[in-house]
């Protein structure tokens, strides 16, 4: 059964650095792009970007270009989300999700999320 | 790129049916032939109900039915039931792997 495992809730301050994490099992996590996926508090989706396990090709959304670092373990299957200094405004949830590698592009599974609140 | 744009809210009585537009650019949309709808209930990761455009992963009822004409994409449900009730958002590819989500409809089963 494939899942995408996230790390838990944070609570942190602006200024921090975070680091989230998304881990795949049940199939070959090097086969597959992973996405970040904002949801702010009552708003819709974003999609922050994508990496690719294999190699850690990434490609970021412009407008999250130089705010985020995607980043992978391969030996442990997981991709990783970081923060170098944190905003009030990426209060957010934040789900990876599992892009598929056929010909079809649409995201097949999620994560549960990650809700990172920011607050002085 | 701007979100796709959505109504905000639309509601059906059970049984009945409900399209959702998803309204975007000749650079999204009407483009590429690779629109998904996601479903996501209220504190829940979202699930893709419809993928390019017209076609569900297995276990999807086949009461949900995805369509595209020009720069709008459509999701039809059929037959509503109570579960149906979530909040529902399109995805477009918008070439050089950036994707872009519509800004989410509300549907209600009344």
């Amino acid at each position: 059964e494939v899942q995408l495992v996230q790390s838990g809730a944070e609570v942190k301050k602006p200024g921090d650095s975070l680091k989230i994490s998304c881990e795949g099992s049940g199939y070959t996590f090097t086969s597959n792009w992973i996405a970040w996926v904002r949801q702010m508090p009552g708003k819709g989706l974003e999609c922050m970007g994508l990496i690719f396990p294999r190699d850690s090709d990434t490609r970021y959304s412009p407008s999250f270009q130089g705010q985020v670092t995607f980043s992978v373990d391969k030996s442990i299957s997981t991709a990783y989300l970081q923060w170098s200094s944190l905003k009030a405004s990426d209060t957010a949830m934040y789900y990876c999700a599992r892009h598929v590698n056929s010909g079809d592009l649409y995201f097949d599974y999620w994560g549960q999320g990650a809700l990172v609140t920011v607050s002085s | 790129q701007s979100a796709l744009t959505q109504p905000r809210s639309v509601s059906g009585s059970p049984g009945q049916s409900v399209t959702i537009s998803c309204t975007g650019t000749s650079s999204d949309v009407g483009g590429y032939n690779y629109v998904s709808w996601y479903q996501q209930h209220p504190g829940k990761a979202p699930k893709v109900m419809v993928y390019d455009v017209n076609k569900r992963p297995s276990g999807v009822p086949d009461r949900f039915s995805g369509s595209k004409s020009g720069n709008t994409a459509s999701l039809t449900i059929s037959g509503l039931q109570a579960e149906d009730e979530a909040d529902y958002y399109c995805c477009s590819y918008a070439g050089s792997y950036t994707w872009v989500f519509g800004g989410g409809t509300k549907l209600t089963v009344l």
